[in-house]
């Protein structure tokens, strides 16, 4: 069966500082993969989605980046972190209809 | 603009009432309507799921009601229970495209004892 791992579970890091997300999908091939935010209490908006290995389509400008390095990872990243980057980012997979989504990370930039 | 409008966009209910949730949309090339659940701190689950070819889909408590014309859709939870508080998200999908699943805006439902 399919499983999606994110990770880590919770992070807190100061302004300014750089952000590696991680996310791996287990059990399938070739997904498609999504990266979103979740601010307290809001609903989800759609950050990166990737079709493959190097593509990456951004939805929304702003001071994160995506990566997909290998068919089943895909990493969100930032360079200099800023307070308005906290959030709970969720990372997706979907091989058709539906998407399933991982346990998230919650971020907060002190 | 957003794709699929949902309402409430928080609910309060007795434990042992119906709840209800709304969906629209305008597009459509969509054929396909999930729903999710998410508990605080958790990522959503997919709950219950229609196609149009159906008015109605039922699984246990949780009912999804389906009006084509209207291109409108719904979600009723029978005997809500306590366990049941959590936010719940409609969807609608399209069988073309990698980004091709437009979220709601939420809703928030309470269920007190």
């Amino acid at each position: 069966s399919q499983t999606i791992h994110q990770w880590p579970a919770t992070l807190v890091q100061p302004v300014g500082s750089p952000l590696s997300l991680e996310c791996t999908v287990e059990g399938t091939s070739n997904p498609n993969l999504y990266w979103y935010r979740q601010a307290a209490g809001r609903g989800l908006q759609l950050l990166f989605y990737s079709v493959g290995i190097g593509q990456i389509s951004s939805e929304v400008p702003q001071n994160l980046s995506a990566s997909r390095p290998q068919d089943r990872q895909f990493i969100l990243s930032s360079k200099k972190l800023l307070l308005s980057d906290s959030g709970f980012y969720l990372c997706a997979w979907s091989a058709s209809y539906g998407y399933t989504f991982g346990s998230g990370t919650r971020l907060t930039v002190v | 603009q957003q794709q699929v409008k949902q309402s409430p966009q928080s609910l309060i209910v007795q434990k042992g009432g119906i709840s209800i949730i709304n969906c629209a949309y305008e597009n459509t090339a969509f054929d396909y309507f999930p729903w999710y659940q998410q508990f605080p701190g958790k990522g959503p689950a997919l709950l219950i799921a229609i196609r149009p070819d159906v008015s109605e889909k039922k699984e246990g408590r949780f009912t999804i009601s389906f009006n084509k014309s209207a291109k409108q859709f719904s979600l009723h939870i029978m005997d809500s229970q306590p366990g049941d508080s959590a936010t719940y998200f409609c969807a609608a999908s399209m069988q073309t495209g990698a980004n091709n699943l437009f979220f709601g805006t939420g809703t928030r439902l309470t269920v007190i004892p």
